[in-house]
């Protein structure tokens, strides 16, 4: 079936250190999302990229999707403790549904 | 708005037993979403319902069933409870789940089947 594979599965990084997850599906993608999962909360939306070989940034976070369409990065620079949280990558299929990737737990060392 | 909302926040429960989940939106949003998310597995959609009175399988329907009798409530029936359904559960909306959509999540319903 259609999958959506995300990679580390945890990271641990010093503060101020760079972090990336990275993200590719077995199929071309529609668009693809990022979402951010607090320790004990909810997956709270923070992107959406839709175009081939699309790069959009906010603040310290740069997310990019390939030219294919089948996979996609996150990059926060200089980490900071309040990006601790899980990072997932969600793809919308030709189907109209969205898979999710397996999600990036990041701890931030101070 | 209190944007979407479940009940209950916790439940335990014994092999065999049933319960439902509820889920509640104020955001006139059409589509609605089970998920169950489980350590290592990132989030896997149950069933959705792209309207009033609809209801379609995900990616792990098996052992749930699920209505959707009124626009902005969406409900998941586990009729009997194993303990492979002990997980976190996460009901979302988004307005027409066209492809510039979001989804919106609530809080959770941490659900433990002994």
């Amino acid at each position: 079936g259609q999958q959506v594979m995300q990679i580390p599965q945890y990271q641990h990084v010093q503060e101020g250190e760079d972090f990336t997850t990275y993200c590719n599906s077995s199929t071309t993608l529609s668009n693809i999302q990022w979402y951010k999962q607090r320790p004990g909360g909810h997956p709270v939306f923070l992107i959406q990229l839709v175009k081939s070989g699309e790069v959009k940034k906010q603040k310290r976070l740069t997310f990019q999707f390939g030219e294919a369409k089948k996979n996609s990065s996150l990059h926060i620079t200089a980490t900071q403790t309040t990006d601790v949280g899980t990072y997932f990558c969600a793809g919308l299929v030709n189907t109209g549904k969205l898979i999710f990737g397996q999600g990036t737990t990041l701890q931030v060392k101070p | 708005n209190a944007g979407v909302t479940q009940t209950p926040k916790f439940r335990v429960l014994k092999t065999g037993q049933s319960m439902t989940l509820l889920c509640a939106q104020d955001m006139n949003h059409e589509y609605m979403y089970w998920y169950r998310q489980d350590p290592g597995m990132g989030l896997r959609l149950i069933h959705y319902s792209v309207g009033e009175g609809t209801t379609a399988k995900g990616e792990v329907p098996d052992g749930y069933n699920v209505s959707r009798l009124k626009k902005q409530n969406f409900l998941l029936g586990l009729e009997s409870a194993a303990p492979s359904q002990t997980s976190v559960y996460f009901c979302a909306s988004s307005y027409l789940g066209q492809i510039t959509d979001t989804q919106y999540f609530g809080p959770g319903t941490r659900l433990t089947v002994l």
